[in-house]
């Protein structure tokens, strides 16, 4: 069964940076494309970015472009989000998911952004 | 981007009912969309890719149609379960966008 963990979430001031991670497990990491979808409180389901494949194009929803960056260490089998210059706006549980076609879900880690 | 519209935002149904959502692209995406279920207070799960095909595990009682810009999900008997709410999301051209969602509540 396919296993992903989300970890790194937490309280941060606007203008601050985080880096999210997701530990994969139980299927083949280094070929899988990789996306983060995120969702505020109390709404609907916002698509932020998409790795694709070992290492390969990346691309980034017009709310986070420039501001976040998605990777992979494949050797950790781990998916990063580096989220820099937070906004209030960007709170939000964000999930981890496999594939570029949202297959499986981790279960989200919190963001909230706040003075 | 791709805007993503669906249709209703909300609706009231029964067990047993048939329920059809409706999910409207502003521009033709092909067959590049999936349908998603949140169950309150849980991560979403995959209920269909490519417009018609059913995601590993997902009961028959779902199924998906459209092309083009226009597509519905269907849930031919409503079980208890299904009390959810739904999403679309284009995967024709980046960035992805998913719809606002219908929320499925009891009657």
């Amino acid at each position: 069964e396919v296993q992903l963990l989300e970890s790194g979430g937490g309280l941060v001031q606007p203008g601050g940076s985080l880096r999210l991670s997701c530990a994969a497990s139980e299927f083949p990491f280094n070929t899988f494309d990789m996306t983060w979808v995120r969702q505020a409180p109390g709404k609907g389901l916002e698509w932020v970015s998409v790795i694709h494949g070992r290492d390969g194009p990346t691309y980034y929803s017009e709310s986070v472009k420039g501001r976040f960056i998605i990777s992979k260490d494949i050797s950790k089998n781990t998916l990063y989000l580096q989220m820099n210059s937070l906004r209030a706006e960007d709170t939000a549980i964000y999930y981890c998911v496999k594939g570029a076609l949202c297959d499986d879900w981790g279960q989200g880690t919190l963001v909230t952004v706040s003075s | 981007d791709i805007q993503m519209a669906q249709s209703p935002s909300s609706l009231s149904a029964s067990v047993g009912d048939r329920v059809t959502i409706t999910c409207r692209a502003d521009q033709g995406i092909g067959n590049a969309l999936g349908w998603y279920q949140q169950q309150p207070g849980k991560a979403p799960k995959r209920l269909i890719y490519g417009t018609t095909n059913l995601a590993g595990g997902v009961p028959s009682r779902f199924s998906g149609s459209g092309s083009g810009a226009e597509f519905t999900l269907t849930i031919s008997s409503l079980q208890p379960e299904d009390f959810a709410t739904y999403y679309c999301l284009q995967h024709a051209g980046f960035p992805f966008t998913f719809g606002p969602g219908t929320r499925v509540d009891f009657k």
